[in-house]
């Protein structure tokens, strides 16, 4: 598809129950970013590939959190035993990181989690 | 205190109207400034991408960035109901590093 396109779009887990949420950038991106939107809040950035490499990963909240790009186009985020403070939208981003629009970075519609 | 600030509102103002909406930055190393729009239960989508000291004008929309006050502004002409939506600030040092947002403002156009 010509977006990035994010799943599952709305996943209900049960607090303790691990989940994965997946991202297809667009085509030839090599930035892919994570993000975490609580409602009412601006997105807050969790991490960041360039190609396979996570090249900062300084957002994410904890231990819990994990993501891998292993071949650097589809990316996941695993979050284990969850919480409901994990309940948020998040959000899978990518940019081409070079040219004049390099830096313009497009959005997926969002994974919406809610931990019950 | 935040990275990106921005008045979270909601901003109200009459069909017609001009909105104006404002956003402050502490990293002087920013670079590159944006502005995406958030309709309620949807992504941002990117409307207006502006680099350099001054304005810049897309159709109604109207970007301006002051890097010696570390401000950036969105002017909105002729609003329409269909604007009202959350309008979030972005700000990057570097292509391909990532987005750091302001909190967002939350515009109402009124009919």
């Amino acid at each position: 598809g010509a977006g990035v396109s994010q799943s599952p779009r709305y996943k209900v887990a049960k607090r303790g129950q691990d989940v994965a949420l997946r991202c297809d950038p667009i085509s030839g991106h090599v930035s892919l970013f994570w993000y975490q939107q609580a409602l009412g809040q601006g997105p807050e950035f969790l991490t960041y590939f360039q190609n396979e490499a996570q090249l900062d990963k300084s957002g994410l909240p904890s231990d819990r959190f994990f993501a891998e790009r292993p071949e650097g186009s589809v990316s996941t985020l695993k979050i284990q035993r969850t919480q409901q403070e994990d309940s948020a939208v998040y959000l899978c981003a990518s940019s081409l990181a070079r040219g004049e629009s390099g830096n313009t970075i497009y959005f997926g519609e969002g994974s919406w989690l809610t931990v019950v | 205190q935040k990275e990106v600030e921005q008045n979270s509102g909601p901003l109200s103002v009459p069909e017609g109207a001009i909105a104006s909406l404002n956003c402050t930055y502490s990293d002087r190393v920013s670079q590159s400034f944006f502005w995406y729009r958030q309709y309620s239960g949807k992504s941002p989508e990117l409307i207006m991408s502006i680099y350099s000291n001054g304005d810049k004008e897309d159709g109604r929309f109207t970007a301006q960035l002051n890097k010696a006050s570390q401000y950036v502004s969105l002017l909105i002409r002729d609003s329409q109901p269909s604007d009202s939506a959350t309008y979030l600030c972005a700000v990057n040092a570097n292509a391909g590093n990532m987005l750091t947002f302001g909190g967002g403002t939350r515009l109402m156009v009124k009919p």
